[in-house]
């Protein structure tokens, strides 16, 4: 049963728009949420994280909201930029430091 | 710093057959972790080890088994491999937790094709 859900696959946004990604999970025990980059044929690299206590956190063009009370954590990319284009995954780590994953949403960056 | 290396980067195996898949990493990272990765699946966790000479399971850890006798390598092997084993394999390090720092870092991956 999937703890952490990504239930858009895919989104395409213009070049310099906003590119909002969304994520929700089912454990209120989790008390560390990430966001992962990914590119083809490479391993998915560190982006942005938020701990459980906070609602936000930023860091250049990437800010990551999380509402607790709905289990939802969002990450917004503005600008966004062609190279931002990249399956993008969320993670909550749970109890002994164990990530979970979500299934990933594919963001296409048009220019 | 090669930061993680995963060994090898593609394999096919035919049903049945074992193979170790090697994961190194250079940070003096104590965390270090096992994934698969399936189209439409994300990432799960396979095995984890908090820390040389430990093992634990993750949410699929079923046909693998793991050893960290070194805190750099974590190696995943597959005993008798099956079809449902086809996948792409990312080995991952990471500092202990606490509030910050909990990201991982993730090798390039291995993609294995068992027939």
């Amino acid at each position: 049963d999937q703890q952490v859900k990504q239930n858009s696959p895919s989104l395409s946004v213009q070049e310099g728009r906003i590119s909002i990604l969304n994520c929700d999970y089912t454990n209120s025990m989790f008390d560390y949420f990430l966001w992962y980059k990914k590119y083809p044929a490479e391993g998915p690299t560190f982006l942005i994280s938020i701990s459980s206590i906070k609602d936000k956190n930023e860091d250049g063009r990437f800010t990551v909201f999380l509402n607790k009370s709905a289990k939802h954590l969002s990450l917004h990319i503005v600008p966004s930029q062609p190279g931002d284009s990249a399956v993008y995954f969320c993670a909550a780590r749970g109890t002994g430091n164990q990530f979970y994953f979500g299934t990933g949403t594919s963001l296409t960056v048009i220019p | 710093n090669a930061g993680v290396t995963q060994t090898p980067k593609f394999r096919v195996l035919k049903t049945g057959q074992s193979m170790t898949l090697l994961c190194a990493q250079d940070m003096n990272h104590e965390y270090m972790y096992w994934y698969r990765q399936d189209p439409g699946m994300g990432l799960r966790l396979i095995h984890y080890s908090v820390g040389e000479g430990t093992t634990a399971k993750g949410e699929v850890p079923d046909g693998y088994n793991v050893s960290r006798l070194k805190k750099q390598n974590f190696l995943l092997g597959l005993e008798s491999a099956a079809p449902s084993q086809t996948s792409v394999y990312f080995c991952a390090s990471g500092r202990q937790g606490g509030s910050w720092g909990n990201e991982q870092f993730f090798g390039p991956g291995t993609r294995l094709t068992v027939l």
